[in-house]
């Protein structure tokens, strides 16, 4: 079965840094570009950026450029985001996702739920 | 940047049919994708490359696009496609290379 399995939640304070995770599985992990997809408590969907785990050509919306930062370990099929210093507007469900030839997502991991608070 | 248009809501009897539009300057030279997002899980892909439907989507979900208009048609509407539904496309002239609608809340009435 194709899947990506994402970290579990985080809960964190303004200021601290973050690095969260997705494993994929079921498939040619360095074949795909992964994606990083950020929903906003009750707001919709916000492409963040992407990755090719085969070379590591990333690529960023202007929205999150300098913001978080996209990487990949294609040893262990598994790509990241993280932050260096977190913001109480971070404060988001994190979904990994994985691009298709035609540039949809057809596969998500379940989200990683990051709680930024004081 | 590429703007896509939804109607915040759409409101349908069950066995009815909805339709859901997404508005975009030309979008029919573009590839549409549906997603369907149901309360506390990620969303599903429903509908790619305009029509097609990937494995397991029942044939009930069908997609159009052309001029400034896609739509995701949903065909004798159940309780359980009662979701948030969001298009998307690839824009090659921005750097917000993909760009979601703002999302319509299907109600089954």
């Amino acid at each position: 079965e194709v899947q990506l399995v994402q970290s579990g939640a985080e809960v964190k304070k303004p200021g601290e840094s973050l690095k969260i995770s997705c494993k994929g599985s079921g498939y040619s992990f360095t074949s795909y570009w992964i994606g990083w997809v950020r929903q906003m408590p009750g707001k919709g969907l916000e492409w963040m950026g992407i990755i090719y785990p085969g070379d590591s050509d990333t690529r960023y919306s202007p929205s999150f450029q300098g913001q978080v930062t996209i990487s990949a370990d294609k040893s262990i099929s598994t790509a990241y985001l993280q932050w260096s210093s977190l913001k109480a507007s971070d404060t988001a469900m994190y979904y990994c996702v994985r691009r298709t030839v035609t540039d949809a997502f057809d596969i998500w991991g379940q989200g990683t739920m990051v709680t930024v608070s004081s | 940047s590429y703007v896509l248009t939804q109607p915040p809501s759409v409101s349908v009897a069950p066995g009815q049919t909805a339709r859901i539009t997404c508005g975009g300057n030309n979008i029919g030279s573009k590839s549409v994708h549906w997603y369907q997002q149901k309360p506390g899980q990620a969303p599903v892909l429903v509908v790619y490359d305009d029509s097609d439907r990937p494995s397991g989507i029942p044939e009930r979900f069908s997609g159009s696009n052309s001029g400034n208009t896609a739509t995701l048609t949903i065909s004798r509407v159940e309780a359980g496609d009662e979701a948030d539904y969001y298009c998307q496309v690839w824009d090659s002239s921005s750097d917000h290379h993909w760009v979601f609608g703002g999302g319509t809340k299907l109600t089954v009435l």
